[in-house]
């Protein structure tokens, strides 16, 4: 079935350095892939976005990368800050013909001072 | 632009009342808005597809006569968890897209409201 998972559920940065999320999804069909962070009670929040006609998107301290040969996204956060501490969530348009939005399970990242 | 907010934030009801949540979408006419459902530590699980002016879609396993849905304006959609039991509690969250909007267009989520069922 359609499933978008990730590699590591918690990530713990130093504050300064770069961290990287990744994300696995199954759909070789899905055209659109997006990077949503979740802070705690809130909804999720939009980061960046890539389509499958692209390998690489920046953006502010933001980095998206995509592997359509291995199905595999990750996101790059250069200069993590403390600020940066959240949930990110990987999602994926599965292409269906409809707006329908697939999440991945998400990883936690700590960034430490 | 494009605010989407909820209310309420969040809610507290006895087990077998119903409850009622709203999604609008502040700045901008959405004619597709989402109903997400999300358990701690979880993931967002999506519910149904609300479409203005039709029958909401829901997704395989959602009961569509427990989770009333209804979108009668472009700016607005309600939820209302019927017979509400505790295992309903949980964090629900809607996103919209705007009219004319396409499969790759941004959805903007509301803020979440919390149920819990006593």
């Amino acid at each position: 079935g359609e499933s978008v998972g990730l590699h590591l559920p918690t990530l713990s940065v130093q504050e300064g350095d770069n961290s990287i999320i990744n994300c696995a999804y199954s759909n070789s069909a899905s055209d659109y892939f997006i990077w949503y962070k979740q802070e705690s009670g809130k909804g999720p929040q939009f980061i960046i976005d890539i389509r499958s006609n692209m390998d690489k998107r920046q953006g502010q301290r933001v980095t998206v990368l995509l592997n359509k040969t291995v199905k595999h996204l990750s996101l790059q956060i250069a200069a993590t800050q403390p600020g940066d501490s959240a949930v990110y969530f990987c999602a994926e348009n599965p292409n269906t013909g409809g707006f329908k939005t697939i999440f991945g399970a998400g990883t936690r990242l700590f960034v430490k001072a | 632009g494009a605010v989407v907010s909820q209310h309420p934030s969040w809610v507290i009801c006895k087990s077998g009342t119903s409850v009622k949540i709203e999604c609008r979408s502040l700045d901008f006419q959405a004619t597709t808005m989402f109903w997400y459902r999300q358990f701690p530590k979880q993931s967002l699980m999506l519910m149904a597809t609300s479409n203005e002016g039709s029958k909401a879609t829901y997704e395989q396993g959602v009961e569509k006569d427990k989770f009333l849905i209804n979108h009668a304006s472009l700016t607005l959609s309600t939820l209302t968890v019927t017979s509400a039991h505790p295992e309903d509690s949980s964090f629900y969250i809607c996103s919209a897209i705007g009219v004319g909007g396409s499969s790759t267009d941004t959805q903007y989520f509301g803020p979440g409201t919390r149920l819990t069922v006593l």
